[in-house]
């Protein structure tokens, strides 16, 4: 099994639509990431979990909701997107969250994402 | 504040050239870790390589090489004898070890090698 895992890899959606990504990491990792890359900008973190709890927001828009229901797992909820919000969205984690000590992240393969 | 040049937007090279891409950073902490991530078209970024600011020893993986050194603030890749495989943006990125900003990563904007068969 891969370290980090995303679904769906491809989304279209419209901006009525709500849709979900999810990410799920097998390294047993505490800490769980959501980055925006968007074309050529740099990469920009979204949301830090900790074990479960949100320790980082990087104000976002509420258009933008995540949840992580246990350290493996991390999704982010999608409402009312705009065109701007395309984008590839990658997870990561890592084995301790910022804060704490410096821990190399491992990505997953993203979502590409496009809001029509 | 933290931040990481790539000036090098991007990169072509025929196969078996070697090739350095270039990475400047800014910080002012003494302690501080410095990584490299290759993003191939799949989109994911594989980590490569990361180094902690106290630890200027050059560290050679098979093709792949880094050249850190403090006085000039860089830490630079190279690949020797490239393949196409070796097509990707690659990325460089910074962290720092203490404060509000502890444990995050500040990237650069990536340059992206294209290596011609």
């Amino acid at each position: 099994e891969t370290g980090v895992t995303q679904t769906p890899r491809h989304l279209v959606m419209g901006m009525t639509n709500k849709k979900s990504l999810k990410c799920e990491q097998h390294l047993g990792h505490n800490a769980m990431y959501w980055y925006k890359q968007s074309a050529k900008k740099p990469l920009e973190l979204m949301f830090v979990y900790s074990l479960e709890e949100r320790v980082e927001n990087n104000s976002v828009p509420s258009r933008f909701s995540p949840e992580c229901p246990n350290s493996s797992h991390l999704f982010l909820h999608l409402h009312t997107l705009q065109p701007e919000d395309s984008a590839l969205y990658l997870c990561a984690s890592s084995q301790e969250p910022p804060l704490t000590r410096t821990d190399t992240q491992y990505f997953g393969p993203g979502t590409r994402l496009t809001v029509l | 504040a933290q931040k990481v040049t790539q000036a090098q937007t991007e990169i072509s090279v025929v196969e078996k050239e070697d090739v350095t891409l270039d990475c400047v950073y800014e910080t002012r902490d003494t302690t501080y870790y410095l990584f490299w991530y290759k993003q191939p078209p799949s989109g994911e970024l594989v980590f490569l390589i990361r180094r902690n600011s106290f630890d200027e020893q050059n560290e050679i993986s098979g093709r792949y090489s880094w050249n850190f050194q403090k006085s000039t603030s860089s830490f630079n890749f190279t690949i020797t004898a490239s393949q196409v495989v070796d097509s990707a943006v690659y990325f460089c990125a910074l962290s720092n070890d203490r404060g509000s900003t502890l444990g995050r990563l500040y990237f650069g904007r990536g340059t992206q090698l294209t290596v011609w068969p």
